[in-house]
């Protein structure tokens, strides 16, 4: 069946490296699927999606397109801050939106 | 546009007592959906109403309740309080049910338990 498959973090880097959170999918077909970002002590809020095959979605330097050749949707950021210090969830997991994973927890230290 | 408004945001009760929390979508979105958050288990499912008809639930014993009024906003209620239930309580909107589409999240309701 359809499903989503994100890295596990978390993930620690220093500020200003280069971030990728691999992202892969199985599915019939090319559902849409999204990055939710969710910050310390606040709810989850999109942070970037792509509708079809081949599709980049694009916000506050994070970027994230949608292959087909290699069913991913990583999520990458050329050079990470420490407000960029998050929980990230490629979804939905399983295609259903209400459905979300553990995310992957990002620490950017100075 | 003003974005989903949940209420309480703090709140603290003790064991055998019920809470109610309140969600407000974003204006023309008929569809909440619930969700229970915790270090141990994640961002869990609880249910979602669409035009005040409850269409999908997760796994959460009868405690869990919720409902929708007419104008799409929405409350849900834990009834006979136990520890395990504090957590951070999320509500999001859409504009439209089923399984596909995206989710505009509240900031939560956080729940401590004593």
């Amino acid at each position: 069946g359809n499903s989503v498959t994100q890295m596990e973090g978390p993930v620690t880097l220093s500020e200003e490296a280069f971030l990728t959170i691999n992202c892969t999918y199985t599915a019939t077909g090319y559902p849409s699927l999204f990055w939710y970002v969710q910050y310390p002590g606040e709810g989850l809020q999109l942070l970037l999606k792509a509708t079809k095959a081949d599709d980049k979605g694009s916000n506050k330097g994070f970027e994230a397109t949608y292959r087909k050749e290699t069913t991913s949707f990583h999520l990458e950021k050329g050079s990470v801050q420490v407000s960029d210090s998050a929980v990230y969830f490629c979804a939905p997991p399983n295609f259903n939106k209400f459905y979300f994973g553990s995310g992957t927890k990002l620490n950017v230290k100075p | 546009k003003a974005g989903v408004t949940q209420t309480p945001r703090y709140l603290i009760k003790t064991r055998g007592q019920q809470v109610t929390l309140s969600c407000s979508p974003i204006s023309g979105h008929r569809s909440v959906s619930w969700y229970q958050q915790t270090p141990g288990q994640g961002l869990q499912f609880l249910f979602e109403y669409f035009s005040e008809t409850q269409r999908n639930k997760g796994n959460f014993p009868g405690r869990f309740s919720g409902r929708q009024f007419s104008n799409s906003r929405s409350e849900m209620n834990v009834s006979t309080l136990e520890l395990g239930d504090s957590a951070l309580y999320l509500c999001a909107s859409s504009p439209t049910s089923g399984p596909t589409g995206e989710l505009f999240f509240g900031e939560g309701s956080r729940l401590t338990v004593l």
